[in-house]
């Protein structure tokens, strides 16, 4: 069973970058066929897609956050991370990292990521 | 790009009802769908992939049809895990959201 752990900074000052990473266990970083995605969801509202690395390598971001965010894998850590640049209070959200063949099938729990001054 | 909405935004039921919940997505998008479930500070969970195919584990009262751009959850027997939030996914794009609460 493959398990997915969110970790980082659980608050940020506006125009800093925030870092996020996704440990995985019970399997490789990215299954072969699968993705890994981040997914936010702001306090008290839906879920946002914010971008996925497929097993290949590629990446595909959500327009919204393209010029601001980037992912990608570490694969003797068997982990994925995030970084957000530029963040400003619109980007506090609960952060999940989120993977599948087609859907998301496994979920981490999320990490709650404050920005505040 | 694709939209999905989601009806009703809200909905009251009971123990034991029978609840459905109707994501219309803007453009035709075959069987391409997921329901999920997220339950209050937990991370959602994959209850229906490719719009009718139950995920392992998921009970049997959970069910979901449709094609093309009208797709329908539905709840037979409503238990009280089941007060949720529940989302529709194609790809890279979730629904709203429906709150199911208690009447």
């Amino acid at each position: 069973q493959v398990l997915l752990q969110e970790s980082g900074p659980g608050l940020k000052k506006p125009s800093e970058t925030l870092s996020l990473t996704c440990t995985v266990s019970g399997g490789p970083v990215i299954k072969n066929g699968h993705f890994c995605s981040w997914i936010r969801q702001p306090p008290g509202k839906g879920l946002e897609w914010m971008g996925y690395i497929y097993y290949s390598g590629t990446t595909n971001y959500n327009p919204s956050l393209k010029s601001r965010v980037t992912m990608s894998v570490d694969t003797s850590k068997n982990q994925m991370s995030l970084k957000l640049t530029s963040v400003t209070a619109a980007d506090t959200a609960v952060y999940y990292c989120a993977g599948g063949e087609y859907y998301f099938d496994y979920w981490g729990q999320g990490t709650l990521v404050t920005v505040s001054s | 790009d694709i939209q999905l909405t989601q009806s009703p935004s809200f909905l009251s039921a009971s123990i034991g009802d029978r609840v459905t919940i109707t994501c219309r997505a803007s453009l035709g998008i075959s069987s391409y769908l997921a329901w999920y479930q997220q339950r209050p500070g937990k991370a959602p969970k994959l209850l229906i992939y490719a719009a009718s195919t139950l995920q392992s584990g998921v009970p049997s009262r959970f069910s979901g049809s449709g094609s093309g751009t009208d797709f329908i959850l539905t709840i037979t027997s409503l238990q009280p895990e089941d007060f949720a939030t529940y989302y529709c996914q194609h790809l890279t794009v979730f629904g709203p959201g429906t709150k199911v609460h208690i009447k």
